[in-house]
């Protein structure tokens, strides 16, 4: 089966451009994260998706960010008004229902470059 | 608020060596703990894992320790490869179905062939 698939894997917008990150995670599985990893730095979390619970959106730096999860699967990340801060690494990874401590798997990334 | 702390940036090993990478927490409601590893230009991939009522899990070369009353887990990778060269992170969760999985800095291990 396919792993979690993320597009686009490039992304260089102007500042004050608004984006969309595409993450399509592992069909069956219920949880969905974004994370984010800026240039030397480790992994930041931004927003946690768990079935049909609330979204756990305490990570996201700012309410320029904003994150759907249509139908328990395809989730996007928007960002607003794109800041040269928003440069980054956006790493997505979804992980099955029950098993031993949410074992993550990630997609390769969209590095997102803000001009 | 750093939950996952990895205070070594980097470690540097001649293969054949062992690599130990440590790794600090702080929320003791934390139940599995876990380490990826991170190629250049990929997803970090899931390497090992141990839950809080174990010491020690093991496969192959690489085990895994942890010291509840420390808090704090380590990563023996025994015999290094050159392949082993990557960045490693921590990461710690609690019970699965609602809390979020929380990553370290990561640290950059370089095995010398």
């Amino acid at each position: 089966g396919a792993g979690v698939s993320q597009s686009p894997s490039n992304k260089v917008t102007e500042k004050g451009k608004d984006v969309e990150l595409r993450c399509d995670p592992i069909s069956g599985h219920t949880a969905l994260y974004w994370y984010r990893q800026s240039l030397g730095q480790g992994l930041e979390f931004l927003i946690y998706f768990q079935g049909n619970s609330a979204p756990d959106k305490s990570g996201l730096p700012s309410d320029r960010f904003s994150a759907e999860r249509t139908g328990g699967s395809v989730s996007t990340l928007t960002i607003q008004r794109t800041q040269q801060e928003d440069s980054a690494v956006y790493l997505c990874a979804s992980s099955p229902p029950g098993g031993e401590g949410e074992k993550l798997f990630f997609g390769s990334g969209t590095q997102l470059s803000v001009l | 608020d750093q939950q996952v702390k990895q205070n070594s940036p980097s470690l540097s090993v001649q293969e054949g060596r062992i690599s130990i990478l440590n790794c600090d927490y702080t929320n003791s409601m934390f139940d599995y703990f876990l380490w990826y590893k991170k190629y250049p230009a990929e997803g970090p991939t899931f390497l090992i894992s141990i839950s809080s009522i174990k010491d020690k899990n093991e496969d192959g070369r690489f085990t895994v320790f942890l010291n509840k009353s420390a808090k704090h887990l380590s990563l023996h990778i025994v015999p290094s490869q050159p392949g082993d060269s990557a960045v490693y992170f921590c990461a710690a969760s609690g019970d699965t179905g609602g809390f979020k999985t929380i990553f370290g800095a990561g640290t950059r291990l370089f095995v010398k062939a």
